[in-house]
Parts: C-alpha cells; sequence; structure tokens
C-alpha cells in the first residue's frame, strides 16, 4: 500500500524558514517524480514544487521560486520542502504527491501538513 | 501559463441523477487532463487521467470526455458520497502544473 506522510508544519512568523518532510512507502521511490501542491484555507489547490526521480530536475511556482527549495533522499525514501521568507500567504496545508507514471497527474496524496505564517 | 476555467462554481444535483462538470482550458492540453475528488477534510483523490481513463478503483458510474480545451467529468447516477469538490488540472505544459478553481457538488 502506497503511503505519504508528510511533517514539519507549525506556525512560524513572517520571514522565518521551515523544513517540511514527507516519508514515502509502498511503491519503489526513486523510480518517480515527486511534487508539493498546497491550499489555502477554504481555497482550491495550488502546485508548488516538482523534483525528479533522481532530484537532478527541479521545479517551481513563480509565488515560491527563490524561497523555497524542493529535495529528495532516496536511500531515506524522502521528500523535503526547505521553505525560506515564509510570507503570511504561504499559510496552507502542504500536501506531498507521487506522480503516476511519466505524467505529472497524481496517483497519491499524503494527508498534509498545515503551514501557519503569523506574527 | 494555462489557465483552467471550471463551471459552474456549484452544482445543486438530487440523489441518482446525472451531474455534468466542465472544465475549459486557455490553450489546448492535448488529452493531458486529469480530475480530482476532495471531500472536507481528505486529500484529493484521482478519479480520471488522460482526460477518459478511469484511476485505480474508480467507479464506473464516473467519466471523462474531452481533448483539446474542452472537458466533462460526468457522474451519472449520484451517490451520497459523491458530494464532494472537483478539480480539473491540466499536466501538458509545465511548469506549472495547474488546477481549476473547483466545482462544488452539492445535495439539492
Amino acid at each position: 500500500e502506497v503511503q505519504l506522510v508528510e511533517s514539519g508544519g507549525v506556525v512560524v512568523q513572517p520571514g522565518g524558514s521551515l523544513r517540511l518532510s514527507c516519508a514515502a512507502s509502498g511503491f519503489t521511490f526513486d523510480d518517480y517524480t515527486m511534487h508539493w501542491v498546497r491550499q489555502a484555507p477554504g481555497k482550491g489547490l495550488e502546485w508548488v514544487s516538482l523534483i525528479s526521480w533522481d532530484g537532478g530536475s527541479t521545479y517551481y511556482a513563480d509565488s515560491v521560486k527563490g524561497r523555497f527549495t524542493i529535495s529528495r533522499d532516496n536511500s531515506k525514501n524522502s521528500l523535503y520542502l526547505q521553505m525560506n521568507s515564509l510570507r503570511t500567504e504561504d499559510t496552507a496545508l502542504y500536501y506531498c504527491a507521487k506522480a503516476k507514471d511519466g505524467y505529472n497527474s497524481f496517483d497519491y496524496w499524503g494527508q498534509g501538513t498545515l503551514v501557519t505564517v503569523s506574527s | 501559463e494555462i489557465v483552467m476555467t471550471q463551471s459552474p462554481a456549484t452544482l445543486s444535483v438530487s440523489p441518482g441523477e446525472r451531474a455534468t462538470l466542465s472544465c475549459r482550458a486557455s490553450q489546448s492540453v492535448s488529452s493531458n487532463l486529469a480530475w480530482y475528488q476532495q471531500k472536507p477534510g481528505q486529500a484529493p483523490r484521482l478519479l480520471i487521467y488522460g482526460a477518459s481513463t478511469r484511476a485505480t478503483g474508480i467507479p464506473a458510474r464516473f467519466s471523462g470526455s474531452g481533448s483539446g480545451t474542452e472537458f466533462t467529468l460526468t457522474i451519472s447516477s449520484l451517490q451520497s458520497e459523491d458530494f464532494a469538490v472537483y478539480y480539473c488540472q491540466q499536466y501538458n505544459n509545465w511548469p506549472p502544473v495547474t488546477f481549476g478553481q473547483g466545482t462544488r457538488l452539492e445535495i439539492k
């Protein structure tokens, strides 16, 4: 059974930093592109970032480019999101999601970890 | 960036009836279109990918159609568990991957 379990979400002040983690199991982690998708309270889904199977390619939404860094450790079956210079508009539930096969639809999602940016 | 527009924002349908949800792309996304269902307090669930292929375990009452810029998700006979928010997503031109704003399907 595929499982994705996010952690690391907390309340942080504007300008602060945070690192989210996603522990993966039930599939061959290093075969797949992985993503972070977020959802602000009461709002829709917003793609944040993706990383290729080997970590060699990364992409970001314009809203987080230069502030967030996605990474992975295939030896630990783990995905990460380093979040710097946080803004109030970054407040959201952050999901990690597995890309389906060779395409960037998402066949498995974690339950999310809540990041609140507030003074 | 490809903008995805879903309509209507809210759809009220009675159980047992058919629901038709629409999604339009600002430019062609070929058939690289997915649909997701999200219930309160839950993560999204993949329903349809490739515009018309049901994901594993998705009931046959869910069907997707369309290509290019116009797409439809049809739920043939609504069950109580189908009332939720539905999102379309394009993955043809990325980054960024983009989602529609969602359609809330509510009980009439």
